[in-house]
């Protein structure tokens, strides 16, 4: 099985940055994936790093390092649209999607 | 507008009773999936088809049964409900199973009292 941590919660200011952390172990490896998740809606995809290094898209960056088993998310210049819990996933060697608990991330004004 | 349709939305269901929940996507993709989502525990892999005719068993499969007769329908049965199954059932898919991006749909909300 995989083991995925990350924090459960944080909070930042409008217009600023947050970093959340993902840390995991897993039995081979074919990719992390973000997922962005509003309260009360359904997941819905972010990003996707399999190799090392960063990959930006727009305002969201993801990073990786496979010999460390870490990855982090990166949100820049938050909005309030931004709250949301954020969900680190791992991709094993059988190719199954295993998820952590999330991080709810609540920007305020 | 194309994605995962999932039914029903929420239920209210006595322990001992039977229950599908419906799951309909119209992507055309081949592989699907039935996660739970428990508070403090996110996402866990319930059953998952890798095509039409195959399924499979994820994390926590037990007390569940899944059917995959086609393309678009992966319906997921609570034989005999109990109330530890309590929880937000999502459906996913994607276009194959070595794919990672999964698309979600809405959930569905499940109470065994």
């Amino acid at each position: 099985g995989q083991n995925i941590d990350q924090p459960t919660e944080m909070t930042a200011t409008e217009g600023a940055i947050v970093q959340i952390n993902c840390t995991y172990q897993t039995s081979g490896f074919n990719g992390l994936f973000w997922y962005q998740q509003h309260a009360g809606e359904a997941p819905t995809f972010l990003s996707y790093n399999v190799l090392d290094g960063l990959e930006e898209k727009g305002r969201f960056s993801s990073f990786l390092s496979r010999s460390k088993g870490y990855s982090y998310l990166l949100l820049k210049e938050l909005q309030m649209k931004d709250s949301a819990s954020y969900l680190c996933a791992v991709r094993a060697g059988d190719y199954k999607l295993s998820f952590g608990a999330g991080t709810t991330v609540t920007v305020r004004a | 507008i194309a994605g995962i349709t999932q039914a029903p939305t929420s239920q209210i269901l006595a322990a001992g009773r039977r229950m599908t929940l419906r799951c309909t996507q119209d992507m055309r993709h081949n592989a699907m999936y039935w996660y739970r989502q428990d508070l403090g525990l996110g996402l866990r892999l319930i059953h998952y088809s890798n095509t039409a005719g195959t399924t499979g068993k994820g994390e926590v499969p037990d007390g569940y049964s899944v059917s995959r007769a086609n393309t678009d329908d992966f319906p997921l049965t609570l034989a005999s409900a109990v109330p530890s199954q309590t929880s937000v059932y999502f459906c996913a898919s994607s276009d194959s199973w070595e794919v990672g991006e999964l698309f979600f749909g809405e959930g569905s909300r499940l109470t065994v009292l």
